[in-house]
């Protein structure tokens, strides 16, 4: 049964770079579209975008112009760099497997804070 | 972009209610719609994909229906583990997720 992992810092400065890494076992990182989302405290979920494994993405427009997602197939992780952050990018993040048009799998998320 | 309105936002049920939560497209997503269930401090989980489908493990007394524009979860007998907050995500186009209702004790 796939896992997927969540690593990065969990304080980011304003205007600095947000980077989370998401690594996954228990299955091959080469099939599927690799995503991430969003969680305000207390609110409710954002989609982020998505990597296929074959190195296409797919963004939120909304968040399009700030973010890259990418994959490491040699190391099975993929990452989520996120710029010029501010006090509104403060969020659980997941990353999470799509299969087909749903999805199947989630990280259990990591609290990442935009404050000075 | 394909917005998705969900209501109630929130709702108070007791154990063996039926319960129903709607979600609404901006426009046309054929079947292409999910509802998954988030419990406080955890990952969502997914319930129902394309509309109607039970993802495997998942209890019968949640069912999905609609197609189209108009969609609706449906518990048939709510249960105390089904207290939580609910999500529709369509994924026609770019995907977003309804605002989320939550199913509280009455």
């Amino acid at each position: 049964q796939v896992q997927l992992q969540e690593s990065g810092p969990g304080l980011v400065k304003p205007s600095e770079t947000l980077s989370l890494t998401c690594t996954v076992s228990g299955d091959s990182i080469s099939r599927y579209y690799w995503s991430w989302i969003r969680q305000p405290p207390g609110k409710g979920l954002e989609w982020i975008g998505y990597v296929y494994y074959s190195g296409s993405t797919n963004y939120n427009p909304s968040l399009k112009s700030r973010v890259t997602i990418s994959l490491d197939t040699s190391k099975k992780q993929f990452s989520l760099n996120l710029r010029s952050v501010t006090a509104a990018d403060t969020a659980v993040y997941y990353c999470a497997r799509e299969h087909d048009f749903w999805i199947t799998s989630w990280g259990q998320g990591i609290l990442v804070t935009v404050s000075s | 972009d394909i917005q998705m309105a969900q209501f109630p936002s929130s709702l108070s049920a007791s154990v063996g209610d039926r319960v129903t939560i709607t979600c609404r497209a901006s426009q046309s997503i054929d079947t292409y719609l999910n509802w998954y269930q988030q419990k406080p401090g955890k990952a969502p989980r997914l319930l129902i994909y394309s509309a109607s489908t039970l993802e495997g493990g998942v209890p019968s007394r949640f069912s999905g229906s609609g197609s189209g524009t108009d969609f609706t979860l449906t518990i048939s007998s709510l249960q105390p583990e089904d207290f939580a907050t609910y999500y529709c995500q369509q994924t026609y186009t770019t995907p977003f997720f309804g605002g989320g209702t939550r199913v509280e004790i009455k």
